[in-house]
């Protein structure tokens, strides 16, 4: 039972580049989010699904996207890469209601230069 | 609109002594409350949370927390602190009908030996 993982574990970017933070969960959770953690500020929400099919915003969703295709995968995609997206990135799950535990991943540290 | 503040960013503490990192939150409905910890290069774990009942509640690795409604805060404590406790704390709150959590910005517990 690996959890959540996260690919990859370090990236750098050039400003205007796009890439895709995979994340995948081995727990049948309905629920998944996608933080951003910037030093002294905390985790901040950018999106998160309540389902196969089902995404909302967060209070951070301006220049990502994301989707939901399956109950295991949650990618994030940046599309045009600026250095404000420089953070660390965890994705988690949990299995329903905000009183359940959620469960992260490692991390991704993504740096846009 | 919920909202959490930590004040302390920084907590040194020497090897064996008790701490307190505190926590205070704002919400006009009644909330649940939850402390998450980060060890270097980890994900967040869950502590202990606060859903209803008793106000004391014990966690993890020896750490408990007590809800105070009257003062809005959700200190968390513990008596005799070990080197493996060296790590990010956050507190973390969701209002009764808000289906996710807000984090606070963190407190960095070092435990000097």
């Amino acid at each position: 039972n690996a959890g959540v993982t996260q690919t990859p574990k370090f990236r750098i970017l050039k400003i205007g580049q796009s890439m895709t933070l995979q994340c995948t969960q081995d727990m049948n959770h309905n629920y998944m989010y996608w933080y951003r953690q910037d030093p002294g500020m905390g985790l901040k929400l950018i999106y998160y699904s309540v389902g196969a099919g089902i995404t909302d915003k967060g209070e951070v969703p301006n220049g990502y996207n994301v989707s939901r295709s399956t109950t295991e995968d949650f990618p994030l995609r940046l599309e045009l890469a600026a250095p404000s997206q420089t953070s660390v990135y965890f994705c988690a799950s949990s299995s329903g209601l905000v009183t359940d535990t959620q469960y992260f991943g490692p991390g991704t540290r993504l740096t846009v230069l | 609109a919920q909202s959490v503040t930590q004040l302390d960013s920084q907590v040194p503490v020497f090897e064996e002594a008790p701490v307190e990192l505190r926590c205070n939150y704002s919400s006009s409905v009644s909330v649940y409350l939850f402390w998450y910890v980060q060890y270097p290069n980890q994900g967040l774990q869950l502590l202990l949370k606060y859903l209803s009942g008793s106000t004391l509640v014990k966690g993890i690795n020896g750490f408990e927390a007590e809800f105070n409604k009257s003062q809005t805060s959700f200190h968390l404590r513990k008596p005799s602190v070990h080197i493996s406790d060296t790590a990010e704390y956050f507190c973390a709150v969701s209002a009764l009908g808000n289906e996710k959590l807000t984090f606070g910005t963190g407190t960095r517990l070092t435990i000097i030996p």
